[in-house]
């Protein structure tokens, strides 16, 4: 149980272009989901959290009107990549929390996405 | 604010060895810890975690303690395959106002397993 999953697991996109990646919370209800990401051999970095039906917060740092999120239903948040260049390149991993009977506090994490911005 | 400290990497052990991975932290209130693992090219998996001091979290032979006196998590496992191998993160959450809550990561360490 507690399954978050990622759409693409991979994409390739063109410099200026705009990217969506898809996290759903497959059997619970996520409540709030997180965006990270994760640069090559280092942590995660929190990009923001974003509640059902109201405007993510974003950490400090990160620009909002490049990276769009949208968490429009109680089992899906969109991150939208806007005008990528290669610099966006990274490993963007998601996470949810919910109800349902386990842990509300307790994070889910999805499999990651990996863009590649040529 | 949150931090987490874990030692640097990459471990590189013989299988059957004994393993360690230090984790300390600095947090106000009474934060749960976590140790996560990440195997190559994958999500973030829950490996342990402990919720109030003294708490030992255990999973698949590892085992951490929540040490409130030192401020500590060390991640440990009697003897380590070679599937083992992946990197380790440990985390620390507080929560949310509103609800949910926050994870702090560590820098991460990897651990290679070698026959």
């Amino acid at each position: 149980g507690a399954v978050v999953s990622q759409h693409p697991s991979w994409v390739i996109c063109k410099s200026g272009t705009s990217v969506k990646i898809e996290c759903r919370s497959l059997d619970f209800q996520a409540t709030t989901m997180f965006w990270y990401r994760q640069f090559p051999k280092q942590s995660l970095m929190l990009m923001a959290t974003s509640n059902e039906g109201s405007k993510a917060t974003y950490e400090q740092g990160v620009e909002k009107d490049k990276f769009l999120i949208n968490h429009a239903s109680l089992t899906l948040s969109t991150l939208t990549v806007t005008s990528a260049h290669p610099e966006d390149s990274s490993f963007y991993i998601c996470s949810a929390t919910g109800t349902s009977g386990r842990s509300s506090y307790e994070q889910y994490f999805g499999p990651g996405t990996r863009l590649t911005v040529t | 604010g949150n931090s987490v400290t874990q030692m640097e990497g990459p471990v590189t052990l013989s299988e059957e060895a004994f393993l360690t991975i230090n984790c300390t932290y600095t947090a106000t209130g009474y934060p749960s810890l976590f140790w996560y693992v990440q195997y190559p090219g994958e999500g973030l998996q829950l490996l342990l975690k402990a919720t109030k001091a003294d708490d030992k979290g255990s999973n698949k032979g590892f085992e951490a303690t929540y040490r409130k006196e030192t401020t500590s998590f060390h991640l440990e496992k009697g003897s380590v395959q070679v599937s083992d191998s992946a990197v380790y993160f440990c985390a620390l959450s507080h929560i949310l106002t509103g609800g949910g809550n926050k994870l702090t990561f560590g820098t991460g360490t990897q651990l290679k397993v070698e026959l």
